[in-house]
């Protein structure tokens, strides 16, 4: 079946820097990915659609200034974390939809730690 | 506003019986509704849709019903297993191939 990976797999950093999450699907081509945010025991919400070739679109309440997308090509879409702060810390998941776009392909998360 | 609401936080049952896992949904008509598996620290896994006139799903062991009267979505696992144990996310499907997520489902099998 489709892959999709996320690179890196966790990452912790100190507060204010920025931290940059790619999402990649790894045989087949996507022009829309999903970025979903985690926190414990609760469930997914998607922070944003990121469209290859044109701009995101964002989930009311997402900063657009903060978690900045990038869709550079048909198989990578990047997420960067703008100076993150402890409250950034979060599961981080990526998603690209099937062929017939109902279903999606999820990658296998990045843990951010901001301290 | 829309909700999704998934039973009890933790369904803890006996190897071999079935397991039952409901969703249920307000201000929200799907056109499908989906289901997944998420292991802990990983993303979630795709199992089964059912489309809005669909009545029952069958995969193997699981088992998906829509009511769309009710607004409710049952899965089932017939014969459950260590194995299956996991949180169970219930998904509606939206626009632009959107997924609004239920609160999930853990499930613990014991032997």
């Amino acid at each position: 079946g489709a892959v999709v990976s996320q690179h890196p797999s966790w990452v912790i950093c100190k507060s204010g820097t920025s931290v940059k999450i790619e999402c990649r699907s790894l045989d087949f081509q996507a022009t829309t990915m999903f970025w979903y945010r985690q926190f414990p025991k609760q469930s997914l919400m998607l922070m944003a659609t990121s469209n290859e070739g044109s701009k995101a679109t964002y989930e009311q309440g997402v900063e657009k200034d903060k978690f900045l997308i990038n869709h550079a090509s048909l198989t990578l879409s990047t997420l960067t974390v703008t100076s993150a702060h402890p409250e950034d810390s979060s599961f981080y998941i990526c998603s690209a939809p099937t062929s017939g776009q109902e279903t999606q392909y999820f990658g296998p998360g990045t843990r951010l730690l901001v301290l | 506003s829309q909700k999704i609401e998934q039973n009890s936080e933790a369904l803890n049952i006996q190897e071999g019986k079935t397991a039952t896992l409901t969703c249920n949904y307000t201000n929200y008509s799907p056109a499908y509704l989906q289901w997944y598996r998420q292991d802990p620290g990983r993303g979630p896994v795709f199992l089964l849709l059912i489309r809005e006139n669909e009545k029952e799903k069958r995969k193997e062991r699981l088992k998906v019903t829509f009511d769309t009267t009710l607004k409710q979505s049952l899965f089932h696992i017939t014969a459950s297993q260590p194995a299956d144990s996991a949180t169970y996310l219930c998904a509606l499907g939206g626009t632009a191939s959107k997924l609004t997520f239920g609160t999930g489902t853990r499930l613990q099998v014991t032997l």
